[in-house]
């Protein structure tokens, strides 16, 4: 079936740094996801994407964070600085407006 | 406020048993009830969905029983097999809502055991 790939699968950052989280969506997809999902928690909703433009982002989305996909390559997740507590599985997704295909996430550790 | 919750948190059966897993809603306007099945290391993946103008929708050894008036659904895992054994996330969403927002349960985690 179609694949959204996650780059990469794990990273380790210091917290106040930097990281950009890597999704190459499936190829027509025309919508973009980030979820966020901490151990033994829910998946939560962060974000969605669609013609250039966030079109709804949820409480956890915070100031820090910011997506874009400049000119269709990757859909990517900044965050800048990092804290603590944004340790957690980030999955992105894709879809044409139906069905959502997810990522196998990237497993972030700040330390 | 959880929107979307589903019982129990994990189930153990047999091979061959039939496994029921519970979801719950709050939204009255979510319409659309997908579930995901989710293997250790995997993304999640659709398993089976259903709109809310159905009451059952059956996909071989799944089947979603719906009900609206109650706000409820399960999902019914027949003749379970060992690679069954995954976590299963009920979600909801607004099908006519741009985008497709999911909103996530917690999760069942399924064993089979042989």
């Amino acid at each position: 079936g179609p694949k959204v790939l996650q780059i990469p699968s794990h990273q380790i950052i210091d917290m106040g740094q930097m990281v950009t989280l890597n999704c190459d969506p499936v190829s027509n997809h025309l919508y973009f996801y980030w979820y966020k999902q901490i151990l033994g928690q829910q998946m939560e909703f962060l974000v969605n994407f669609y013609n250039g433009k966030v079109m709804e982002k949820s409480k956890l989305f915070k100031d820090q964070f910011s997506v874009e996909r400049p000119d269709g390559s990757y859909f990517t997740l900044k965050i800048q600085p990092t804290a603590l507590e944004d340790s957690a599985v980030y999955f992105c997704a894709s879809s044409l407006g139906g069905e959502v295909f997810f990522g196998k996430g990237t497993r972030l550790t700040v330390v | 406020q959880q929107q979307v919750r589903q019982s129990p948190q994990s189930l153990t059966v047999w091979e061959g048993e039939t496994a029921i897993l519970n979801c719950s809603y709050e939204n009255s306007a979510f319409d659309y009830f997908p579930w995901y099945q989710q293997f250790p290391g995997e993304g999640p993946a659709l398993l089976i969905s259903i709109l809310s103008v159905s009451n059952k929708k059956e996909d071989g050894r799944f089947t979603i029983f719906f009900n609206k008036r109650e706000k409820k659904l399960s999902l019914h895992i027949a003749d379970s097999q060992p690679g069954d054994s995954a976590t299963y996330f009920c979600a909801a969403s607004e099908s006519n809502s741009a985008g497709n927002k999911l909103t996530f349960g917690i999760g069942t985690r399924v064993l089979v055991r042989p």
